[in-house]
């Protein structure tokens, strides 16, 4: 079984700041991948960044980079730089590898973050 | 990357009807997902649909309450039967591309049932 888990539910952060939002995750499957999603109010599901459980390099992706610590089961995203318009919903989720887990994803609960000017 | 076109965007039903979203995708994919979020929940898978065998359900839904359609590689529909209140909620399809990378979502239907 999967389990992601964001224990932020909500966060705050001034315009031009950093801000990082964590994931802890749970997971038998020894090949699986992490995924960052935005979800702003209009509800569709922005893909954010990917980390697959073998690469060796944290994955960044423009402004969004991905602190993964394999040993503690953290993957961690943050945000440099934040902007007004990162102020949406971010979801943690995992990809297991293994038949069983058939490639379905499981979320976290989320993170809502705003973004003050 | 994977371009995914779900119908309808949002939807105000009546209890007791059925109401059938489509999820049309660019390129061929072997799977596709349905997933459920409630007001203010995270998503919860509904099931997987495979083209050319029944759909896999999750723990706590049923075909009955959830028929799933995947005629070809480029498109399925997901049926919302018996609508009550507690149906309200953002229902998603997403895909898995070519590489395992990818998760490609839809722009969700939004289903509110009075």
């Amino acid at each position: 079984a999967q389990k992601i888990t964001q224990t932020q539910p909500g966060m705050f952060v001034q315009e031009k700041e950093a801000v990082t939002l964590d994931c802890t995750y749970d997971t038998s499957d020894p090949s699986y991948g992490l995924f960052w999603y935005k979800q702003p109010s209009s509800g569709e599901m922005i893909f954010l960044i990917y980390q697959g459980s073998y690469d060796q390099q944290n994955a960044t992706e423009g402004r969004y980079s991905l602190n993964f610590q394999k040993a503690r089961k953290s993957a961690n995203l943050v945000i440099s730089a934040s902007q007004l318009g990162d102020s949406a919903m971010y979801f943690c989720a995992m990809r297991g590898y293994s038949g069983g887990s058939n490639y379905k994803l499981t979320f976290g609960k989320g993170t809502l973050l705003t973004v003050n000017p | 990357s994977a371009v995914i076109s779900q119908k309808p965007s949002r939807d105000i039903c009546q209890r007791g009807t059925s109401l059938t979203i489509q999820c049309q995708v660019d390129s061929q994919v072997t799977m596709m997902f349905w997933y459920r979020q409630q007001p203010g929940q995270s998503l919860t898978l509904i099931a997987t649909a495979n083209q050319g065998s029944e759909a896999t359900y999750e723990s706590g839904f049923v075909i009955d309450k959830f028929p799933i359609s995947r005629p070809n590689l480029t498109f399925s529909t997901l049926t919302v039967s018996n609508m009550s209140p507690e149906d309200s909620s953002i229902y998603l399809c997403s895909v898995r591309g070519g590489a395992n990378t990818e998760a490609f979502f839809g722009q969700g239907t939004r289903l509110t049932v009075v």
